[in-house]
């Protein structure tokens, strides 16, 4: 019973480059979450979404910050242009559907932007 | 400060004694989660308690909410030195969104 999973672990970009984050929800799952963890801080929310659709993306910066969903296929959340202040770890969670408070996470991807 | 805060921000303990976390958040919720995250790696989801409860225990831990104070601990008895992580409560708003929000954590340090 395969967890979350995420590519790559581990992903080191210069500045203006593009970073694509990938994750695949537990098997059943079709609720994706993106959260951010800058060091020694908490998770802080960016974006929920359901297959094809974007729920809430309150937490995403309103420039250079996208993700998706798709029918098939992983979640993607794609950082254009990156910066140095992008440097974090990037996690993403999923859940069975709606009334499902428990969010499984996977072990996130470690961006490093030089 | 945020919702969801941790205290204390770092604890170290002697193996076998019981730790005691705490949080404390600011607006009504509808549960509050404590999940656990090791050096470098992903976070593990502990217990969930939901706003109408006020004690929960799973193995080892034990977790208490005072929706009237606002406030969550965690106790993690008899513990073992895999047990160091940082410690993280989240809470999950009562208004039907699920984005969770996170507290800055504990970091819980077992000395063999």
């Amino acid at each position: 019973n395969a967890g979350v999973m995420q590519n790559p672990r581990h992903l080191v970009r210069r500045r203006g480059q593009e970073a694509r984050l990938r994750c695949s929800p537990m098997k059943g799952h079709s609720h994706v979450y993106w959260y951010r963890q800058l060091p020694e801080e908490g998770l802080k929310f960016m974006v929920y979404l359901q297959k094809e659709n974007i729920i809430d993306e309150s937490g995403m910066p309103k420039e250079r910050f996208s993700a998706e969903f798709p029918k098939e296929g992983p979640s993607i959340l794609r950082i254009q242009q990156v910066v140095r202040g992008d440097s974090a770890a990037y996690f993403c969670a999923s859940s069975r559907d709606r009334n499902s408070y428990e969010q499984y996470f996977g072990p996130g991807t470690r961006l490093t932007v030089t | 400060s945020q919702q969801g805060e941790e205290d204390p921000q770092a604890l170290s303990i002697q193996e076998g004694e019981n730790a005691t976390m705490n949080c404390s958040y600011k607006t009504s919720i509808n549960n509050l989660q404590w999940y656990r995250q090791n050096s470098g790696r992903g976070l593990v989801h502990l217990i969930l308690i939901r706003s109408n409860e006020r004690e929960k225990h799973s193995g080892r831990l034990r977790v208490t909410l005072d929706t009237s104070k606002k406030s969550s601990s965690l106790l993690i008895t008899a513990s073992r030195a895999a047990d160091t992580a940082s410690y993280f409560c989240a809470t999950d708003l009562n208004f039907g969104n699920e984005k969770l929000t996170f507290g800055t954590g504990t970091r819980l340090t077992i000395i063999p």
